[in-house]
């Protein structure tokens, strides 16, 4: 089973700074990582496939970086509507599985 | 609009049965892989289970081989989730989702619960 590691947990942040997150696999996956984000009581929505390839609807300030192992989840100029966790999943093998989450909270 | 809309969730008894199902509307159901994923209270998300577009490949998380049947109904655009033996540890929101890769498609959940 691939593991996926997300770093940080937590991270507090004020309204237009940068976030990163990063999530580690534990063995290569090659370019399939996506990225989700879920708001409380909400469903996980799609922001990022394969890695770097936008979504549709999803607002330019999401960006993905990485293949391999090591991979990025950047946003750029938080925004309040941001505060959400958010999750890696990996496609490369079965079972498919995610990343622990990072909980963004807007100070 | 494309939608997924589970239903059947409700509070079991542990060793209980309870059958979820996932009504698809708004694309061509029958040609997409479809997935269960469930979240337990403030957890995070597991994948449970997924089904091809024709039913040829199934596959289930360990913690629920054995006692998971996932399976569907291309002429209804339904997906479904047999859960038998449930367990405390099955007590989850569970969402079906559409995918082969991503994640593209997700229904609001039906929370299941199990207790005495």
């Amino acid at each position: 089973e691939i593991v996926l590691t997300q770093s940080p947990d937590f991270q507090s942040v004020t309204p237009k700074e940068k976030v990163t997150i990063t999530c580690r696999a534990s063995q290569s996956i090659g370019s399939s990582l996506h990225w989700y984000q879920q708001k409380p009581d909400q469903s996980p929505k799609l922001l990022i496939k394969y890695a770097s390839q936008s979504i549709s609807g999803v607002p330019s300030r999401f960006s993905g970086s990485g293949s391999g192992t090591d991979f990025t989840l950047t946003i750029n100029s938080l925004e309040a509507e941001d505060a959400a966790t958010y999750y890696c999943h990996q496609s490369s093998s079965l079972p498919r599985t995610f990343g622990q989450g990072t909980k963004v909270e807007i100070k | 609009e494309v939608q997924l809309v589970e239903s059947g969730g409700g509070l079991v008894k542990p060793g209980g049965s309870l059958r979820l199902s996932c009504a698809a509307s708004g694309f061509t159901f029958s040609t997409y892989t479809m997935n269960w994923v469930r979240q337990a209270p403030g957890k995070g998300l597991e994948w449970v289970s997924s089904i091809s577009s024709s039913s040829s490949y199934i596959y289930y998380a360990d913690s629920v081989k054995g006692r998971f049947t996932i399976s569907r109904d291309n002429a209804k655009n339904s997906l479904s989730l047999q859960m038998n033996s449930l367990r405390a540890e099955d007590t989850a929101v569970y969402y079906c989702a559409r995918a082969s890769d991503y994640m593209d498609v997700w229904g609001k959940g039906t929370t299941v619960t199990v207790s005495s």
